[in-house]
């Protein structure tokens, strides 16, 4: 299993440019997740998916945006890049197996995208 | 709402001395708790998780943490520390209500000097 993967690895993007950060996850889990990483400010989640076609708002969606056609693919699209949206994005998934208590499997995540909007 | 806070957000160690990283919560319900780590130019990694049972939790490489309810933490902790621990670690909670999300705290990052 390669686990959760990312492309690309790093990227520039003039202000106003679009892109769309892929993710892909070979464990046939349930749920994905998007999350941006701020120097001293952790994790804060962007979108979330419950399964394919399903999808909600995290804590900061403004500027970007997700769809989820099949279990594996989890994209994050950015429309209109600004400055505000240089950060690291971090794809993750959890396989959310019914019959279980909510939340309590691992979250796995991948190697990280580094964005620069300049 | 759930909230994380970790006290520190640098704390240096030399090697073979404790590691004491904490880390306090506010949940409305009893919670699911979490430290991951990240290493330099990585995602994250689960360390170990608190869920149900018994409060004093093991994880990998030597790590544990102990849920206190009374004092509403989750310090992570270990007993020797080692060059290679050198890293950022987070905590993190999410509910038992049927919130499928992750709170974060915002990191400890670890140095351990030689």
């Amino acid at each position: 299993n390669a686990g959760v993967t990312q492309t690309p690895k790093f990227r520039i993007l003039k202000i106003g440019q679009s892109m769309t950060l892929q993710c892909t996850q070979d464990m046939n889990h349930n749920y994905m997740y998007w999350y941006r990483q701020d120097p001293g400010m952790g994790l804060k989640l962007i979108y979330y998916s419950v399964g394919a076609g399903i999808t909600d708002k995290g804590e900061v969606p403004n500027g970007y945006n997700v769809s989820r056609s099949t279990t594996e693919d989890f994209p994050l699209r950015l429309e209109l890049a600004a400055p505000s949206q240089t950060s690291v994005y971090f794809c993750a998934s959890r396989s959310g197996l019914a019959g279980g208590p909510h939340g309590t499997d691992t979250q796995y995540f991948g190697p990280g995208t580094r964005l620069t909007v300049l | 709402a759930q909230s994380v806070t970790q006290l520190g957000s640098h704390v240096s160690v030399s090697e073979g001395a404790l590691v004491l990283l904490r880390c306090n919560y506010s949940s409305s319900v009893p919670p699911y708790l979490f430290w991951y780590v990240q290493y330099p130019n990585q995602g994250l990694q689960l360390l170990l998780k608190y869920t149900t049972g018994a409060t004093l939790v093991k994880g990998i490489n030597g790590f544990e943490a102990e849920f206190k309810k009374s004092e509403t933490s989750f310090h992570l902790t270990k007993p020797s520390a080692h060059m290679s621990d050198a890293a950022e670690y987070f905590c993190a909670v999410s509910g038992r209500g049927g919130s499928e999300k992750l709170v974060f705290g915002k990191g400890t990052k670890l140095t351990v000097n030689p």
